[in-house]
């Protein structure tokens, strides 16, 4: 069975540009979640989509930041426009529900460097 | 919401030898506490994880420590090896549908 996949591994982009980030949630997931780590802290929650809702969008950092699901398969994460504390790796994980004692997948990681 | 904290920052410890890695979580509604492994170039995986109802677990050399009265846990690695060093993260489960992160433990084995 296929893990959590994310692309583009790794992204360098000029400051003011857009990227756009996806994520392949594990079949049969319908909880997908969007996290971001940037240097050294803590890996932290940006949103969480229970199929095609957004359930929980609380740690969007503002509005540069959209992300869609749409179907409830596959999710993107667009960032426009980029700004250099956008930088660091942002993570995409996927789950069946929580309450049933199941836990979270992460994928590998988009890399994201803005210069 | 939830706030976990996570020590410490660095570990470094001679092959063989234990290393311990601890954290606190701050609402006692948090039910459920996984440890991931982050390899470098990689994404985080999973190694173990504990349940409220439960006060430890074991998997081989990891095994995982939870105190619900003063809301902390651990991580214990015994007999370290070279290739358990990676960046550590605990997590605490809020809500049923949101994990909060530690800020990571980076563990050295030295050989």
């Amino acid at each position: 069975e296929a893990g959590v996949t994310q692309f583009p591994s790794h992204s360098v982009i000029e400051k003011g540009q857009t990227v756009t980030l996806r994520c392949d949630p594990i079949s049969g997931h319908d909880n997908l979640y969007w996290y971001r780590r940037v240097m050294g802290k803590e890996i932290k929650f940006l949103l969480h989509f229970v199929k095609e809702s957004k359930q929980d969008e609380s740690g969007m950092p503002n509005n540069r930041f959209l992300a869609e699901r749409t179907g409830g398969t596959y999710s993107t994460l667009k960032v426009q426009p980029a700004e250099l504390e956008d930088s660091g790796v942002y993570f995409c994980a996927s789950s069946q529900f929580l309450s049933s004692g199941n836990t979270i997948y992460f994928g590998e990681g988009s890399w994201l460097t803005v210069v | 919401g939830e706030n976990v904290e996570q020590h410490p920052s660095t570990l470094s410890v001679q092959e063989g030898d234990s290393a311990v890695i601890k954290c606190t979580y701050s609402d006692s509604a948090s039910n459920y506490f996984p440890w991931y492994k982050q390899e470098l170039g990689k994404g985080p995986q999973l190694i173990i994880d504990i349940r409220s109802n439960v006060g430890e677990k074991k998997d081989q050399r990891i095994a995982v420590t939870l105190n619900k009265t003063a809301k902390h846990f651990s991580l214990h690695i015994t007999e370290t090896q070279p290739e358990d060093s990676a960046v550590y993260f605990c997590a605490a489960l809020y809500n049923f549908n949101k994990f909060y992160f530690g800020s990571g433990t980076k563990l050295n084995v030295k050989p």
